[in-house]
């Protein structure tokens, strides 16, 4: 399966800057997703990254807080935009790829903390 | 409604006992696929194992095995002789439709699992 660096691991931010995460696959893929995790919660679709076209993104989520640039099938990157401490969660992307069946490959996080 | 339900908030188990985490989800489609995901606090979502809707035997990887139920639309994730390590938040996913299918999952809240020297 796809290996995903993802950088950086953590970070604390100050409020009303921003932040961008970056994803590394070691192979070609199509479909990448970005995820929201606040803490002690879920995971929380914020958009699917397509190369070549926009970002889709999820309800609740506008490109203007979170853009996303997907120039190739290996890179992503999310930007957290004028960020306030509500931003602080970690942060996920992930690959889906078929080895046999469908499944999801993710990048090891992104922990942010926004003061 | 809720398409993944994880009802266990939190479990513990003693040390090389084995534990079921409860996972049901809800679906229309003929075809979908079940996930197993293990987060340690480090935050890395780590995959475990996974069953297809047509697959006739439970899957299993290791010491984990899912005991897949499709009348009753569980896919329980069995961990068998628990060890330390073994603690961490563990969800359970849902991805629906077949080829053409939406490659979105959808996840369960997740349970915490404790595992007790």
């Amino acid at each position: 399966s796809a290996v995903i660096s993802q950088k950086p691991s953590r970070d604390i931010c100050q409020r009303g800057t921003s932040l961008t995460i970056q994803c590394q696959v070691d192979s070609q893929v199509t479909m990448m997703f970005w995820y929201r995790q606040q803490p002690g919660q879920s995971l929380t679709l914020i958009a699917t990254a397509n190369q070549g076209s926009e970002a889709t993104y999820e309800s609740g989520f506008v490109i203007d807080k979170f853009p996303i640039s997907r120039p190739n099938l290996t890179f992503s990157t999310l930007t957290v935009s004028n960020m306030s401490p509500e931003d602080s969660s970690i942060y996920l992307c992930s690959v889906g790829e078929n080895n046999g069946h469908y499944g999801y490959t993710f990048g090891s996080g992104t922990r942010l903390t926004v003061v | 409604a809720q398409k993944i339900t994880q009802t266990q908030p939190g479990m513990f188990v003693q040390e090389k006992e084995a534990v079921t985490l409860d996972c049901t989800y809800d679906t229309s489609d003929q075809s979908y696929g079940l996930f197993w995901y293990k987060q340690p606090s480090s935050g890395e979502m780590i995959f475990l194992i996974y069953q297809g809707s047509y697959d006739e035997q439970n899957a299993t990887e290791g010491r984990y095995s899912l005991n897949f139920q499709k009348a009753r639309k569980s896919a329980n994730l069995v961990i068998s002789a628990s060890q330390l390590g073994d603690s961490a938040m563990y969800f359970c996913a849902m991805r629906e439709g077949g080829t053409g299918g939406s490659y979105i999952p959808t996840f369960g809240r997740g349970t915490s699992l404790i595992v007790h020297p």
